[in-house]
């Protein structure tokens, strides 16, 4: 079974960019498998960043972008501020109307 | 408003059955498809499954873990969808959530429902 890789924790000091990567434990990710990225702060549900890629979901701040790097997918904050840290989840369609969470980055801010 | 609104969680045995609601509002439900997500607690997010619209036949798809113990329905005229869960296990104790599908992903999503399943 395809597992779908994100890094458990990384942190990033305020102002600074961090790029936070989802892929595969087998093969690429490519712009196919329609990537897409959500943050999670405690006790709250999950709200939508990236979808496609790289589309940002409405009232997103372009600080937040999407790509395909490599062969990961990925995500990038530029200008991290304090309310930034958070969970981050990628998800990938893997065909057939199926999809995968990956396991979540818990990202610091300090 | 678009809005989504779980209900229906609590607390059963393992081996029962529970069915969770999830009403829609502010938009047009019969054109949109339904995923559920569920997490457990400290976890990370697990999709569950999904349900399409009247002209796909309202098909559904589950990951493999709840494949023949769950069901996901829908009721256009209502504007609701269901996730019948039987023989569960104390594994699925999690907080559910219906989302809306967009573009091969989600974009509305809803508080949330609790389901502990313990004996």
């Amino acid at each position: 079974q395809t597992v779908v890789t994100q890094e458990p924790s990384f942190s990033v000091s305020p102002g600074g960019t961090v790029t936070l990567t989802c892929g595969l434990s087998s093969g690429s990710v490519s712009t196919s498998y329609y990537p897409s990225w959500y943050q999670q702060t405690p006790g709250q549900p999950p709200r939508t960043l990236i979808y496609n890629t790289n589309t940002r979901s409405s009232g997103v701040p372009d600080r937040f972008s999407g790509s395909i790097l490599g062969n990961k997918a990925a995500l990038t904050i530029t200008g991290a501020q304090a309310d930034d840290e958070s969970d981050y989840y990628c998800v990938l369609y893997m065909g057939n109307v199926i999809w995968v969470f990956g396991g979540g980055t818990k990202l610091t801010v300090l | 408003e678009v809005q989504l609104v779980e209900s229906g969680g609590g607390l059963v045995q393992p081996g029962g059955s529970l069915k969770l609601s999830c009403a829609a509002s502010g938009f047009t439900f019969s054109g949109s498809a339904i995923h559920w997500v569920r997490q457990a607690s400290g976890k990370g997010l697990e999709w569950v499954g999904h349900i399409r619209i009247k002209t796909n036949n309202y098909a559904t798809t589950y990951t493999a873990s709840v494949k023949g113990r769950f069901t996901i329905s829908r009721d256009d005229s209502k504007n609701t969808a269901y996730l019948q869960m039987n023989s569960l296990k104390t594994e699925d104790t999690a907080v559910y959530f219906c989302t809306r599908d967009y573009s091969h992903a989600v974009d509305v999503w809803g508080q949330g429902t609790t389901v502990t399943v313990s004996s």
